[in-house]
Protein backbone atom coordinates (compact mmCIF):
# COMPACT_ATOMS: atom_id res chain seq x y z
CA UNK A 1 0.00 0.00 0.00
CA UNK A 2 1.33 3.65 -0.94
CA UNK A 3 1.42 6.21 1.95
CA UNK A 4 2.58 9.90 1.96
CA UNK A 5 4.57 11.61 4.67
CA UNK A 6 4.61 15.34 4.95
CA UNK A 7 7.11 16.63 7.44
CA UNK A 8 6.00 19.98 9.24
CA UNK A 9 2.39 20.51 9.58
CA UNK A 10 2.98 24.01 9.84
CA UNK A 11 5.60 26.25 8.32
CA UNK A 12 6.29 29.68 8.45
CA UNK A 13 8.03 31.76 5.74
CA UNK A 14 9.01 35.18 5.32
CA UNK A 15 7.67 37.46 2.16
CA UNK A 16 10.29 37.07 0.00
CA UNK A 17 11.86 33.92 1.27
CA UNK A 18 12.58 30.24 0.03
CA UNK A 19 9.28 28.22 0.37
CA UNK A 20 10.41 24.29 1.03
CA UNK A 21 7.34 22.29 1.90
CA UNK A 22 8.30 18.55 2.45
CA UNK A 23 6.77 15.31 0.71
CA UNK A 24 7.98 11.85 1.20
CA UNK A 25 6.38 8.49 -0.28
CA UNK A 26 5.82 4.97 0.08
CA UNK A 27 5.21 2.81 -2.75
CA UNK A 28 6.01 -0.44 -4.63
CA UNK A 29 5.41 0.25 -7.92
CA UNK A 30 6.31 3.67 -9.96
CA UNK A 31 3.90 6.49 -8.45
CA UNK A 32 2.46 9.62 -9.82
CA UNK A 33 2.42 12.22 -7.89
CA UNK A 34 0.37 15.68 -6.96
CA UNK A 35 0.62 18.38 -5.08
CA UNK A 36 -2.50 20.44 -4.01
CA UNK A 37 -3.18 24.00 -2.27
CA UNK A 38 -6.72 24.32 -0.50
CA UNK A 39 -7.66 27.95 0.79
CA UNK A 40 -9.98 28.46 3.14
CA UNK A 41 -13.58 27.76 2.41
CA UNK A 42 -13.14 26.60 -0.91
CA UNK A 43 -12.43 23.35 -2.33
CA UNK A 44 -8.71 21.27 -3.46
CA UNK A 45 -6.43 22.70 -5.97
CA UNK A 46 -4.37 21.07 -8.43
CA UNK A 47 -0.62 23.01 -8.28
CA UNK A 48 1.49 20.15 -10.12
CA UNK A 49 1.44 16.55 -11.08
CA UNK A 50 4.47 14.31 -12.00
CA UNK A 51 3.55 11.20 -13.65
CA UNK A 52 6.49 10.21 -16.20
CA UNK A 53 9.45 11.75 -17.99
CA UNK A 54 11.04 15.36 -16.51
CA UNK A 55 11.49 14.70 -12.63
CA UNK A 56 11.36 18.56 -12.00
CA UNK A 57 8.05 19.85 -12.62
CA UNK A 58 6.59 23.17 -12.75
CA UNK A 59 3.46 24.55 -11.63
CA UNK A 60 0.91 27.81 -10.69
CA UNK A 61 1.70 30.46 -9.04
CA UNK A 62 5.40 30.10 -9.53
CA UNK A 63 5.47 26.63 -7.77
CA UNK A 64 7.88 23.94 -8.71
CA UNK A 65 8.68 20.11 -7.47
CA UNK A 66 10.97 17.67 -8.16
CA UNK A 67 10.85 13.66 -8.20
CA UNK A 68 13.50 12.36 -6.34
CA UNK A 69 13.32 8.48 -6.97
CA UNK A 70 16.45 7.47 -4.76
CA UNK A 71 15.37 9.74 -1.73
CA UNK A 72 11.12 9.04 -2.14
CA UNK A 73 10.81 12.06 -2.16
CA UNK A 74 8.10 15.26 -3.99
CA UNK A 75 9.16 18.44 -2.26
CA UNK A 76 7.54 21.50 -3.11
CA UNK A 77 9.37 24.95 -3.49
CA UNK A 78 8.95 28.38 -4.71
CA UNK A 79 11.71 31.04 -4.82
CA UNK A 80 10.29 33.91 -3.14
CA UNK A 81 7.10 33.40 -1.04
CA UNK A 82 4.04 36.04 -1.53
CA UNK A 83 1.46 36.91 0.84
CA UNK A 84 -1.23 35.13 -1.09
CA UNK A 85 0.66 31.87 -0.91
CA UNK A 86 -0.54 31.20 2.07
CA UNK A 87 -2.74 28.51 2.55
CA UNK A 88 -2.82 24.34 3.08
CA UNK A 89 -0.63 22.16 0.84
CA UNK A 90 -1.06 18.80 0.50
CA UNK A 91 0.80 16.02 -1.51
CA UNK A 92 -0.62 13.23 -2.74
CA UNK A 93 0.00 9.90 -4.28
CA UNK A 94 -1.78 7.63 -6.86
CA UNK A 95 -0.14 4.25 -7.83
CA UNK A 96 -0.93 2.54 -11.36
CA UNK A 97 -2.41 -0.19 -12.38
CA UNK A 98 -6.45 -0.95 -10.95
CA UNK A 99 -6.44 1.94 -8.46
CA UNK A 100 -7.85 5.13 -9.12
CA UNK A 101 -8.04 7.08 -6.47
CA UNK A 102 -5.11 9.79 -4.22
CA UNK A 103 -3.85 9.19 -1.23
CA UNK A 104 -3.25 12.22 0.64
CA UNK A 105 -0.64 13.56 3.35
CA UNK A 106 -2.10 15.33 6.48
CA UNK A 107 -0.87 18.48 5.29
CA UNK A 108 1.31 21.32 5.61
CA UNK A 109 -0.29 24.61 6.96
CA UNK A 110 2.06 28.08 4.98
CA UNK A 111 2.15 30.92 6.86
CA UNK A 112 3.66 34.22 5.18
CA UNK A 113 5.17 37.00 7.32
CA UNK A 114 4.68 40.33 6.30
CA UNK B 1 -22.33 23.70 -14.58
CA UNK B 2 -18.89 25.36 -14.26
CA UNK B 3 -17.43 23.40 -11.51
CA UNK B 4 -18.26 20.63 -8.78
CA UNK B 5 -20.98 21.77 -7.00
CA UNK B 6 -21.40 20.42 -3.24
CA UNK B 7 -25.03 21.06 -1.05
CA UNK B 8 -25.35 22.05 1.71
CA UNK B 9 -22.03 23.64 2.48
CA UNK B 10 -22.94 23.38 6.49
CA UNK B 11 -24.96 20.29 7.66
CA UNK B 12 -25.33 19.93 11.47
CA UNK B 13 -27.43 17.15 12.90
CA UNK B 14 -28.17 15.20 15.89
CA UNK B 15 -26.55 11.52 16.69
CA UNK B 16 -28.51 9.09 15.58
CA UNK B 17 -29.73 11.31 13.07
CA UNK B 18 -29.65 10.35 8.76
CA UNK B 19 -28.22 12.54 6.49
CA UNK B 20 -27.44 12.83 2.50
CA UNK B 21 -24.71 15.15 1.32
CA UNK B 22 -25.29 15.90 -2.49
CA UNK B 23 -22.47 16.33 -5.44
CA UNK B 24 -23.30 17.66 -8.66
CA UNK B 25 -20.16 17.08 -10.99
CA UNK B 26 -18.24 18.96 -13.83
CA UNK B 27 -20.78 17.93 -17.39
CA UNK B 28 -19.25 15.15 -19.02
CA UNK B 29 -16.95 14.55 -15.97
CA UNK B 30 -17.77 10.15 -15.81
CA UNK B 31 -15.18 9.20 -12.78
CA UNK B 32 -17.21 10.92 -9.72
CA UNK B 33 -15.01 10.57 -6.19
CA UNK B 34 -15.94 10.99 -2.47
CA UNK B 35 -13.61 11.85 0.25
CA UNK B 36 -13.56 12.63 3.85
CA UNK B 37 -11.64 15.07 5.80
CA UNK B 38 -10.92 15.32 9.15
CA UNK B 39 -9.42 18.12 11.18
CA UNK B 40 -5.77 18.53 11.00
CA UNK B 41 -6.00 15.47 8.35
CA UNK B 42 -5.30 15.54 4.67
CA UNK B 43 -8.00 13.76 2.83
CA UNK B 44 -9.10 9.94 2.70
CA UNK B 45 -10.74 8.00 -0.35
CA UNK B 46 -14.06 6.73 0.46
CA UNK B 47 -16.11 5.42 -2.83
CA UNK B 48 -15.17 6.20 -6.72
CA UNK B 49 -18.06 6.46 -9.47
CA UNK B 50 -17.22 5.28 -13.03
CA UNK B 51 -20.56 5.81 -14.33
CA UNK B 52 -23.54 4.91 -12.68
CA UNK B 53 -21.63 2.30 -10.69
CA UNK B 54 -19.37 2.13 -7.28
CA UNK B 55 -15.88 1.05 -8.94
CA UNK B 56 -14.17 0.96 -5.55
CA UNK B 57 -16.24 1.78 -2.38
CA UNK B 58 -12.98 0.18 -0.33
CA UNK B 59 -12.94 3.65 1.58
CA UNK B 60 -16.25 3.46 3.60
CA UNK B 61 -15.64 3.06 7.37
CA UNK B 62 -18.35 0.95 7.52
CA UNK B 63 -21.90 -0.01 6.75
CA UNK B 64 -24.00 3.00 8.09
CA UNK B 65 -21.79 4.86 4.71
CA UNK B 66 -23.51 4.42 1.34
CA UNK B 67 -23.60 6.09 -2.30
CA UNK B 68 -25.71 6.38 -5.10
CA UNK B 69 -24.94 7.43 -8.40
CA UNK B 70 -28.34 6.88 -10.10
CA UNK B 71 -28.01 8.32 -13.30
CA UNK B 72 -24.32 8.51 -13.84
CA UNK B 73 -24.22 12.46 -12.53
CA UNK B 74 -25.21 13.71 -9.14
CA UNK B 75 -24.32 11.55 -6.49
CA UNK B 76 -25.31 11.22 -2.66
CA UNK B 77 -23.80 10.68 0.23
CA UNK B 78 -25.64 8.99 2.51
CA UNK B 79 -24.82 8.39 6.11
CA UNK B 80 -27.55 6.19 8.51
CA UNK B 81 -27.33 6.55 12.36
CA UNK B 82 -24.42 9.31 12.48
CA UNK B 83 -21.89 9.60 15.21
CA UNK B 84 -19.81 12.10 16.42
CA UNK B 85 -17.33 10.47 15.02
CA UNK B 86 -18.82 11.24 11.66
CA UNK B 87 -18.25 15.02 12.19
CA UNK B 88 -15.71 16.11 8.83
CA UNK B 89 -15.82 17.77 5.72
CA UNK B 90 -16.67 15.62 2.72
CA UNK B 91 -15.46 16.40 -0.38
CA UNK B 92 -16.53 15.46 -3.74
CA UNK B 93 -14.43 15.34 -6.77
CA UNK B 94 -14.66 14.70 -10.54
CA UNK B 95 -12.95 13.74 -13.60
CA UNK B 96 -12.60 12.46 -16.97
CA UNK B 97 -12.34 9.04 -17.16
CA UNK B 98 -9.12 7.90 -16.39
CA UNK B 99 -7.59 5.89 -18.58
CA UNK B 100 -5.77 2.65 -18.30
CA UNK B 101 -2.76 3.67 -19.80
CA UNK B 102 -2.49 7.59 -18.49
CA UNK B 103 -4.01 7.81 -15.03
CA UNK B 104 -2.73 11.37 -14.44
CA UNK B 105 -6.04 12.77 -15.79
CA UNK B 106 -6.75 15.50 -13.16
CA UNK B 107 -9.35 15.11 -10.36
CA UNK B 108 -11.58 18.72 -9.38
CA UNK B 109 -12.57 19.28 -6.25
CA UNK B 110 -16.04 20.86 -4.80
CA UNK B 111 -15.65 23.22 -1.87
CA UNK B 112 -17.09 20.62 0.28
CA UNK B 113 -19.62 19.51 2.88
CA UNK B 114 -19.03 20.65 6.17
CA UNK B 115 -20.84 17.93 8.66
CA UNK B 116 -21.17 18.22 12.33
CA UNK B 117 -22.73 16.04 14.42
CA UNK B 118 -23.54 16.84 17.62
Amino acid sequence: AQSVTQLGSHVSVSEGALVLLRCNYSSSVPPYLFWYVQYPNQGLQLLLKYTTGATLVKGINGFEAEFKKSETSFHLTKPSAHMSDAAEYFCAVRISGSARQLTFGSGTQLTVLP
Amino acid sequence: GAGVSQTPSNKVTEKGKYVELRCDPISGHTALYWYRQSLGQGPEFLIYFQGTGAADDSGLPNDRFFAVRPEGSVSTLKIQRTERGDSAVYLCASSLKPRDIDMNTEAFFGQGTRLTVV
